[in-house]
């Protein structure tokens, strides 16, 4: 039962123009929303998160949009460098008491930015 | 200065055995935890401990023994090894609630 799903295993867009990166889940519990970035032979390394209760946050050139209706979400990259090509992981989270962080990840979306 | 560290990288053995992969964190976070990737790239939570103590158990077979010596150190022991345990192994360590930070992983290739 995959509650995150990224239904595109690779994208590959042209250097300067936009990436979006899609994500979506099927637990309403979930609060919390995390894109992790992945290169090869690292572990992931956190980028930008988003709160339920919000449904924009921006950093920089990464926006993640947050749609609870549609249980979507989206990470937005602008203007796409190659440094950002790696692969994306979506997680959702849901807390433990504020203890610790139950993260439930997607399976990730090979991103390829073209010179 | 590695934030999140893990060893080893690498790790080729045979059905059967016992090995055992350590984490160490230097960020000071009270919450360490391990995550499997598998053959699929599908990145699972094992186990999750707050101050050495266990709050998640994810449904691992105890073959998988977690030990938390202390709240920097948390190392997965793994008894009878089996072909289906090959995978990557990441520790991780966050803040209470907050996001995690992620080690390089731990590659476990059963023969």
């Amino acid at each position: 039962d995959q509650q995150v799903k990224q239904n595109s295993p690779s994208l590959s867009v042209q250097e300067g123009r936009i990436s979006i990166l899609n994500c979506d889940y099927t637990n309403s519990m979930f609060d919390y929303f995390l894109w992790y970035k992945k290169y090869p032979a690292e572990g992931p390394t956190f980028l930008i998160s988003i709160s339920s209760i919000k449904d924009k946050n921006e950093d920089g050139r990464f926006t993640v949009f947050l749609n609870k209706s549609a249980k979507h979400l989206s990470l937005h990259i602008v203007p796409s460098q190659p440094g950002d090509s790696a692969v994306y992981f979506c997680a959702a989270s849901v807390g433990y008491g504020g203890a610790t962080n139950k993260l439930i990840f997607g399976t990730g979306t090979l991103l390829a930015v073209q010179p | 200065d590695t934030a999140v560290s893990q060893t080893p990288k690498y790790l080729v053995t045979q059905m059967g055995n016992d090995k055992s992969i350590k984490c160490e964190q230097n960020l000071g976070h009270d919450t360490m935890y391990w995550y499997k990737q598998d053959s699929k790239k599908f990145l699972k939570i094992m186990f999750s401990y707050n101050n050495k103590e266990l709050i998640i158990n994810e449904t691992v077979p105890n073959r998988f023994s977690p030990k938390s010596p202390d709240k920097a150190h948390l190392n997965l022991h793994i008894n009878s090894l089996e072909l289906g345990d090959s995978a990557v192994y990441f520790c991780a360590s966050s803040q209470a609630a907050g996001e995690l930070f992620f080690g390089e992983g731990s590659r476990l290739t059963v023969l």
